[in-house]
Formats: structure tokens, C-alpha cells, sequence
């Protein structure tokens, strides 16, 4: 089974600190993917990488940026948390192609 | 702007009804429509890929219909469980499909009442 996680549940962080999320996956993906979810609305693209040390910008990438070192690992980092971040973050990984395979989710408020 | 939507937002039904729920998306440019089942507390999990139009898909009680010219899919429960409460996400791949990028209605969320 393929197993995607995410380091946290549930974060609460204070504006302008520094955010990480992290992300492993087990399965050897060449994709790996952030989303955030929001009431209301779909799951909106943050970043995604197919490859290490490859990134790129998905629909909503402002005010994050990510990192990945090693196949198995994408992390997403806020540089300077805000309010307007609080969000569900989802992390998803997929051998080819679009998100296949989810973590749990990371609910993380910033007061 | 792409847009994806998905009708109704939520659905309550009695254990044993069948129900059906709409995703409505761009009909150029289509490349692959996927649904996800997305229980509370736990990861979304894929149920189906369609690429065809006219593609039918099926997996237990659930089944799914693809028509890309008129940009709709179909999600049919024939005699929904408790275990089937979840939101069902619908996502729209464009282009050449292996560039990773989706775009996701924002869910039907199904509540079946025992």
C-alpha cells in the first residue's frame, strides 16, 4: 500500500513565523504535489515537483515556496505565516501523472 | 478561467436510496476526469480515471458516466450505505494530461442516514 504523510494533523502557528509542512511518501513517485482546501472551494495547486531539487508553481503559489532534497520528501514552507493562510494542506504524490495518492492533511490555523 | 463544478454541494439520503450527483466541466481541451471519494479524518482516496467520452466506469455499488463533448460526468451510489458519507471530488486534467496539473470542483458532500 502506498502510503503518503504528512508530519502533522494539526498545526497552530503565529503570524510571520516560519511554516514547514512535511511530506513522505513510500512508494518511490516521481510526483509529488501541495494543495491547499478551503470551504467552498476545490483543492487548489500550490506546488508540485517531478523530480528532486525540480519545483514548480501550481494556480496559487504566492506566499509559499517548497523544497525537495531527497525522492521522498516534499516539503512546503511559509515563509511569513498570515492569517489568510489558515487552511486544510494536502500533500499527494503519483508514480506519472496527477495526484494519485493523498496524506491525511495538515489543518493548520495561524492566530 | 477553467472552472469546474460540482452539483449538488451536499446530499442527505436514507441508507438504501440511490442517488446520482453531477461535475460539469470544460469540454475543450480534455484530457482525463477524475473522481475522488474524501471520508472524514482520512486521505482522499482516487475512485476513477475516464479519458474516453462515453467511458462507464464501476467499482462496487458505485459507477461513474463520461460525456466530454457536452463536458459532464455522472456519479451514480445505487443503494447508498452509512460507509458511503463522504465528499465525492470531481477534477479536470487538460492538455497533455501528464503535466500533473488538476483542476478540482469543490465537492459533493453525501450523508447517508441509517
Amino acid at each position: 500500500d502506498v502510503k503518503v504523510t504528512q508530519s502533522s494533523r494539526y498545526l497552530v502557528k503565529r503570524t510571520g513565523e516560519k511554516v514547514f509542512l512535511e511530506c513522505v511518501q513510500d512508494m518511490d513517485h516521481e510526483n509529488m504535489f501541495w494543495y491547499r482546501q478551503d470551504p467552498g472551494l476545490g483543492l487548489r495547486l500550490i506546488y508540485f515537483s517531478y523530480d528532486v531539487k525540480m519545483k514548480e508553481k501550481g494556480d496559487i503559489p504566492e506566499g509559499y515556496s517548497v523544497s525537495r532534497e531527497k525522492k521522498e520528501r516534499f516539503s512546503l514552507i511559509l515563509e511569513s505565516a498570515s492569517t489568510n493562510q489558515t487552511s486544510m494542506y494536502l500533500c499527494a504524490s503519483s508514480l506519472h501523472g496527477p495526484a494519485a495518492f493523498f496524506g491525511q492533511g495538515t489543518r493548520l490555523t495561524v492566530v | 478561467i477553467l472552472n469546474v463544478e460540482q452539483s449538488p454541494q451536499s446530499l442527505h439520503v436514507q441508507e438504501g436510496d440511490s442517488t446520482n450527483f453531477t461535475c460539469s466541466f470544460p469540454s475543450s481541451n480534455f484530457y482525463a476526469l477524475h473522481w475522488y471519494r474524501w471520508e472524514t479524518a482520512k486521505s482522499p482516496e482516487a475512485l476513477f480515471v475516464m479519458t474516453l467520452n462515453g467511458d462507464e466506469k464501476k467499482k462496487g455499488q458505485i459507477s461513474a458516466t463520461l460525456n466530454t463533448k457536452e463536458g459532464y460526468s455522472y456519479l451514480y451510489i445505487k443503494g447508498s450505505q452509512p460507509e458511503d458519507s463522504a465528499t465525492y471530488l470531481c477534477a479536470f486534467g487538460s492538455g497533455s494530461g501528464n503535466t500533473g496539473k488538476l483542476i478540482f470542483g469543490q465537492g459533493t458532500t453525501l450523508q447517508v442516514k441509517p
